[in-house]
């Protein structure tokens, strides 16, 4: 199989930083998404990952370790704007086109 | 910016009757996809399409479910006997490239049988 776990929801402060993690089962990886799915929205994709370490992109980073199966998003001086469901996502083996989706997690960015 | 559009935003259809829905992707692009997400569930893969003809389908993706690509510019998800499951908002996505390709989701339709 292909599990992806992740935080159902996590809560952080408006100015402050977040890290939401994502694990995934490493057999057949061939890289990692994350996107942001506001309510009732389609997903918007927010970063990919295929080689370990940090790629950065404005207050938006993305960590991958392949060896550890894990990943995770970085999210920095939070604004309201940034509640929402923060879906980690993983291609599978070379020549996949699927994405297989984990739950998502529910950021609340509260004043 | 380029973007994929759906249509209809909503349907609402009765058990067992045909529905199509309707995608028109980002215009260069070659790769398209249909996933759903069942309301509070995560979102699921349903199909991807190349070359005129399905590259990948899910377990979900069962002989109800047919795609097409009618002419140059869109793309087509039939339900053959919508079923009660069926309910969910269906997204349609494209993309430029396979490897490393970030797909770009259209604004899905909102599928509701009765």
């Amino acid at each position: 199989g292909q599990n992806i776990d992740q935080p159902t929801e996590m809560t952080a402060t408006e100015g402050a930083i977040v890290q939401i993690n994502c694990t995934y089962q490493t057999s057949g990886f061939n890289g990692l998404f994350w996107y942001q799915q506001h309510a009732g929205e389609a997903p918007t994709f927010l970063s990919y990952n295929v080689l370990d370490g940090l790629e950065e992109k404005g207050r938006f980073s993305s960590f991958l370790s392949r060896s550890k199966g894990y990943s995770y998003l970085l999210l920095k001086e939070l604004q309201m704007k940034d509640s929402a469901s923060y879906l980690c996502a993983r291609i599978g083996a070379a020549g996949s086109y699927q994405l297989t989706f984990g739950k998502g997690t529910k950021l609340s960015v509260i004043p | 910016e380029p973007e994929v559009t759906q249509t209809p935003s909503h349907q609402v259809t009765q058990m067992g009757q045909e529905v199509i829905l309707r995608c028109v992707p980002i215009s260069n692009h070659l790769y398209f996809y249909w996933y759903r997400q069942i309301l509070g569930q995560k979102v699921e893969f349903l199909v991807s399409f190349y070359n005129n003809e399905i590259s990948e389908k899910s377990e979900i993706f069962d002989d109800q479910f047919s795609v097409e690509r009618p002419d140059g510019s869109n793309f087509t998800l039939k339900i053959r006997s919508t079923k009660l499951e069926d309910s969910a908002m269906y997204f349609c996505a494209s993309s430029a490239f396979k490897v490393g390709n970030e797909q770009f989701f259209g604004p899905g339709t909102r599928l509701t049988v009765l």
